[in-house]
């Protein structure tokens, strides 16, 4: 399997504009998560789906952030308008069962408001 | 709600050492808890793990310790050697959900 699948891998945008990020999980899994990470909050959890459904989106900082999960293959997280404080790395991850080995983290998009 | 804790920001040691990140939770759960390490320009990947059952799981040059009363987490590498420099992150498992909430990372640096 190639893994949880991410792109862009960077994205440069200006202040005002719509960012969407993409997220490809590992077949079979039926967990997707997106986090964000900063210096100062480290990862934090902004949403996860199960089967496709969101369960929490607790995380979900404003009303610019929402993602969907249209199929069970690809997620995208939406932010609309994007400001400069949105700039961290944002991270899709999967799994089928929590436990022993928690997810699998994609390489991450960063992305740059400015 | 589940809170995680990582003190230390960085941590430098010497090649052939022990280095012990340590991390703090605020709910007990009956579950698994986890670290991560990360790359540069990498996502995390996971590490190890250990059950709230125990209080100590080992896997080669790695070894988790639990501590339920004070509920602490510390991970062990010993010998540690440069390519373990890297950022670490411990996870606890979240009440009543599916999610683990993540520490802010501890930066190891090996040196050779």
């Amino acid at each position: 399997d190639a893994g949880v699948i991410q792109s862009p891998r960077h994205e440069v945008t200006e202040m005002g504009q719509e960012v969407t990020l993409r997220c490809k999980p590992i077949s079979g899994h039926d967990y997707l998560f997106w986090y964000r990470q900063t210096m100062m909050r480290g990862l934090e959890l902004l949403i996860y789906f199960n089967n496709n459904v969101p369960i929490d989106d607790s995380g979900m900082p404003e009303d610019r952030f929402s993602a969907k999960m249209p199929n069970a293959s690809f997620s995208t997280l939406k932010i609309q308008p994007s400001e400069p404080r949105d700039s961290a790395v944002y991270f899709c991850a999967s799994s089928h069962l929590r436990g022993l080995k928690g997810y699998t983290f994609g390489s991450g998009t960063r992305l740059t408001v400015v | 709600d589940q809170q995680v804790k990582q003190n230390s920001p960085s941590l430098s040691v010497q090649e052939g050492r022990i280095s012990i990140l340590n991390c703090d939770y605020t709910n007990s759960m009956f579950d698994y808890f986890l670290w991560y390490k990360k790359y540069p320009a990498e996502g995390p990947t996971f590490l190890i793990s250990i059950s709230s059952i125990k209080d100590k799981n080992e896997d080669g040059r790695f070894t988790v310790f639990l501590n339920k009363s004070a509920k602490h987490l510390s991970l062990h590498i010993v010998p540690s050697q440069p390519g373990d420099s890297a950022v670490y992150f411990c996870a606890a498992p979240s009440s009543g959900t599916y999610k683990y909430i993540f520490g802010t990372g501890t930066r190891l640096k090996v040196l050779a």
